[in-house]
């Protein structure tokens, strides 16, 4: 079975810096999906940035880029320039591309961001 | 699109009653998944459906749950009886199986359910 981790409980960063989430995982497979989704305190789950891991090319969505490294299984998550609103708990997601997997997402245990003023 | 629409947001109940959460999942989409959000435990799947139809339910704590989905429309998760335990967000959420399989799914707005 498939299994993420996110070694980083808490994080800060001060506003307008740079900060980076670290996330593993464990597969045997190599056609699988890769995803990072913030929950702000409304609790609502809202997809940042998404990753193929038959891409080299790292994913970038305006101030999110991640750093997806396949042979050592790592797939961080960068937040330039950040902002209050930036303020949540971060998931990191697999999903498998195969079919007899049954596509469901397995989360990491989530690592809170505190942006400060 | 409305999104994953759930309700309802927020549930007290007492132990012992039982308790029925509801999801109406994006239309088109064929995959539902329920998941369980507990300070402890992190985000757990309990049960997904695809087409309708019950793929996995090993997610399922036990068989005070049970879940259904009869039509393509809506699903319900059901607790009974409900204990204190039980107390967690439960979230909805839908997919598509269809490329580019890159899509996440979109997840409801969670019902925080409080047993006492």
């Amino acid at each position: 079975a498939q299994t993420v981790t996110q070694s980083q409980p808490e994080m800060s960063v001060q506003e307008a810096e740079t900060v980076t989430l670290s996330c593993t995982y464990d597969t045997s497979e190599s056609d699988y999906y890769l995803f990072w989704y913030k929950q702000p305190p409304s609790r609502q789950m809202i997809l940042v940035i998404r990753q193929e891991a038959y891409k080299q090319q790292n994913a970038t969505e305006n101030r999110f880029s991640v750093n997806f490294q396949k042979a050592a299984k790592s797939f961080s998550l960068k937040i330039s320039d950040s902002q209050l609103g930036d303020a949540a708990m971060y998931f990191c997601a697999y999903r498998s591309g195969g079919e007899t997997s049954g596509s469901r997402l397995t989360f990491g245990e989530g690592t809170q961001l505190t942006v400060n003023p | 699109d409305a999104g994953v629409i759930q309700s309802p947001r927020h549930e007290v109940t007492e132990m012992g009653q039982e308790v029925t959460l509801r999801c109406k999942p994006i239309s088109g989409h064929d995959y539902l998944f329920w998941y369980r959000q507990t300070m402890m435990r992190g985000l757990e799947l309990l049960i997904y459906f695809n087409n309708n139809v019950p793929i996995d339910d090993s997610g399922m704590p036990e068989d005070r749950f049970s879940a259904k989905m009869p039509n393509a429309s809506f699903s319900t998760l059901k607790i009974q009886p409900s204990e204190p335990r039980d107390s967690a967000v439960y979230f909805c959420a839908s997919g598509d199986s269809r490329p580019p399989l890159v899509n996440g799914y979109t997840f409801g707005s969670g019902t925080r359910l409080t047993v006492v």
